[in-house]
């Protein structure tokens, strides 16, 4: 069966640190896709990146990185230098190449402190 | 704007009611989805419809219904059936089979009165 954990229920950290959102998910299947999204309070999930299973390079964009890491069944988000518009629920999700649904990981929320 | 629109924001459902929710996309998407989140859970999938005048059953699809007859709209109802119908409803859409992106609406927040 497919699985996505978010052990972190709840983060809170001051502004301008360093952030790691953990993901770990559990698949037998060889081609996969993952995500993570952004929930702000306003409801809407936005998409933030997709990595496909063959990929393992870590991706930067601006503030954001993510570390995916086949062996470790893992693909961690980390924030640098947080904002406090970074305040939201962010979820981490995975896709079989074989099937259209997406299985969604229960969240984490992060809590920037000004 | 290309993107997904979702209404009513708010919808208060009496007991014994069906309530419709209205979810657009003008992204020429494919496949469309619904999701129900609770409060400190995950997004479950209700219904999801990958081509025009098809649709499949989720994992939570008891107490609703959905119809695809056009390619920019599924729609899905809320039937009496569903007897704690009380969550945040988000519908999304992807351009389906072997992409796997799927983009969100701004949701529905469904109360029972």
């Amino acid at each position: 069966a497919q699985k996505v954990t978010q052990a972190q229920t709840e983060i809170s950290v001051v502004e301008k640190e360093d952030v790691t959102l953990d993901c770990v998910y559990e698949t037998r299947d060889t081609t996969y896709y993952l995500f993570w999204y952004k929930q702000p309070p306003s409801g809407e999930l936005v998409f933030l990146i997709r990595r496909n299973s063959f990929d393992e390079q870590n991706e930067i964009s601006g503030r954001y990185s993510w570390n995916f890491q086949k062996s470790t069944s893992s693909f961690n988000f980390t924030i640098t230098a947080s904002q406090v518009v970074d305040s939201a629920v962010y979820f981490c999700a995975l896709r079989l190449n074989r099937d259209d649904k997406i299985i969604f990981g229960k969240g984490t929320r992060l809590h920037i402190l000004p | 704007d290309g993107g997904i629109t979702q209404s009513p924001k708010y919808l208060f459902r009496k007991e014994g009611q069906n309530v419709t929710l209205s979810c657009e996309q003008n992204l020429n998407h494919d496949a469309m989805y619904w999701y129900r989140q609770d409060p400190g859970q995950g997004l479950r999938l209700i219904y999801y419809s990958q081509i025009v005048n098809d649709f499949q059953k989720g994992d939570i699809a008891e107490g609703y219904s959905v119809s695809r007859e056009k390619k920019e709209s599924f729609p899905l109802t809320v039937t009496s059936a569903q007897k704690n119908p009380t969550a945040f409803y988000l519908c999304a859409s992807g351009a389906g089979w072997g992409v796997g992106t799927q983009y969100f609406g701004p949701g529905t927040r469904l109360l029972v009165l």
